[in-house]
């Protein structure tokens, strides 16, 4: 079974500028989540994806971030536009169901470096 | 704000056991306690959850305290592949929601 898989790896771009995050997770996941680490910092949650509907978008840092997911499988996350603080690497996690426990499975995330 | 308090680093010789300890004094009594790791440049990898009982996998085990204040994480033969920042989460209601809130965790360093 495929895991979450995100893309790009790695994206390098100039401030102003726009990039466009993706993530699918494991089929049959109806929970999508983003997080992100900036550099020094602990790990932060960016949203919740509950199918297409964002259920928790809480710690989107400002409207600069755009996140879809459209028809409820892969998501993308639309930085525009890019600033310097905006570099880190970026996580997407899915899981089956939340319920009384809920096991999140990570992608190997995406590292954007914002110049 | 994360729900648990964990030593910022720990180091433990290949072979032994480690045993990385977590302060979680507030939590609820329908909140689990879970243990993801992030080994390196990869995303972090769950490593198992319980709520009132020890629980052990294959990778682990996890020690919860009968008030359920504080819980310990033990992997029973360190390898060097272990090395790596363990983060103890309380999975509770937040702004309406349940989420996971990653603390700064334990950062392992297993020896040769």
């Amino acid at each position: 079974e495929a895991g979450v898989t995100q893309f790009p790896s790695h994206s390098v771009i100039e401030k102003g500028q726009t990039v466009t995050l993706r993530c699918d997770p494991i089929s049959g996941h109806d929970n999508l989540y983003w997080y992100r680490r900036v550099m020094g910092k602990e790990i932060k949650f960016l949203l919740h994806f509950v199918k297409e509907s964002k259920q928790d978008e809480s710690g989107m840092p400002n409207n600069r971030f755009l996140a879809e997911r459209t028809g409820g499988t892969y998501s993308t996350l639309k930085v525009q536009p890019a600033e310097l603080e905006d570099s880190g690497v970026y996580f997407c996690a899915s899981s089956q169901q939340p319920g009384g426990y809920e096991k999140l499975f990570f992608g190997s995330g995406t590292q954007l470096s914002v110049l | 704000d994360a729900k648990t308090t964990q030593p910022p680093s720990m180091d433990c010789a290949e072979g032994r056991a480690a045993n990385l300890p977590c302060n979680h004094s507030t939590i609820s009594g329908n909140e689990y306690v879970y243990w993801y790791r992030q080994i390196h440049s990869q995303g972090p990898q769950y490593i198992i959850h319980g709520l009132k009982n020890n629980e052990t996998n294959e990778m682990a085990s996890l020690i919860i305290t009968e008030d359920r204040k504080s819980s310990t994480l033990i992997l029973p033969h360190a390898t060097l592949r272990d090395t790596a920042v363990y983060y103890c989460i309380v999975r509770g209601l937040t702004s309406g929601t349940y989420k996971y809130i990653f603390g700064t965790g334990t950062r392992l360093k297993v020896l040769a």
